[in-house]
């Protein structure tokens, strides 16, 4: 079946740390692939996707390329700030099933 | 703002009480979900509705229902709620285009004692 597998957590960075959040899938067809991040206490947020191989999805410094060879959709920033403290889900979506399927979700937190 | 909005924020409830989760969105979208999130676990979805009149369960549905009231709306209902049911409840909805995301609403957190 489809699923989708991060790295667990947490991570402990310093602030202005490079960042990588490992996530792989396994998934029939061709399915989009995103990252949403959660701050404490909030809901979940979309922070980029990619819908096809090779796509790269990018914002608020934040990095994913959708590598269809190795199946994984890996999370990455080249400096994080103490703002960056949240939980980070990948996830995946197929047309056919119709539904969003979550990682665990990792829990990264920041030290200034 | 448009967006995805819950009702209750927090609610303690004991076992075997009832009561409904609301969930509405502004964004005109077909497809409505709903999803708890526990420590550890990630978000499971319990039950989702790809348009007005239809649901369908998801991964975890035991001791939830679900009811599609519009386009707009879409409610779960613990009809008599145990221990286990102790979670995070998010409700989301989803637009029609090829890899469009999904909206979440802020979350109702229910603890049954």
């Amino acid at each position: 079946g489809n699923s989708v597998t991060q790295m667990e957590g947490p991570v402990t960075l310093s602030e202005e740390a490079f960042l990588t959040i490992n996530c792989t899938y396994t998934a029939t067809g061709y399915p989009s692939l995103f990252w949403y991040v959660q701050y404490p206490g909030e809901g979940l947020q979309l922070l980029l996707k990619a819908t096809k191989a090779d796509d790269k999805g990018s914002n608020k410094g934040f990095e994913a390329t959708y590598r269809k060879e190795t199946t994984s959709f890996h999370l990455e920033k080249g400096s994080v700030q103490v703002s960056d403290s949240a939980v980070y889900f990948c996830a995946l979506y197929y047309n056919q099933g119709g539904k969003l399927i979550f990682g665990q979700g990792t829990e990264l937190s920041v030290k200034p | 703002n448009a967006g995805v909005t819950q009702t209750p924020k927090f609610q303690v409830l004991k076992t075997g009480q009832s009561m409904t989760l609301q969930c509405a969105q502004d964004m005109n979208h077909n497809s409505m979900y709903w999803y708890r999130q526990d420590p550890g676990m990630g978000l499971r979805l319990i039950y989702y509705s790809a348009s007005e009149g239809t649901t369908d369960k998801g991964e975890v549905p035991n001791g939830y229902n679900v009811s599609r009231l519009n386009k707009r709306e879409f409610s779960l209902r613990l009809e008599s709620a145990a221990p286990s049911q102790t979670s995070v409840y998010f409700c989301a909805s989803r637009g029609d285009l090829v890899g469009h995301g999904y909206t979440f609403g802020s979350g109702t957190r229910l603890t049954v004692v």
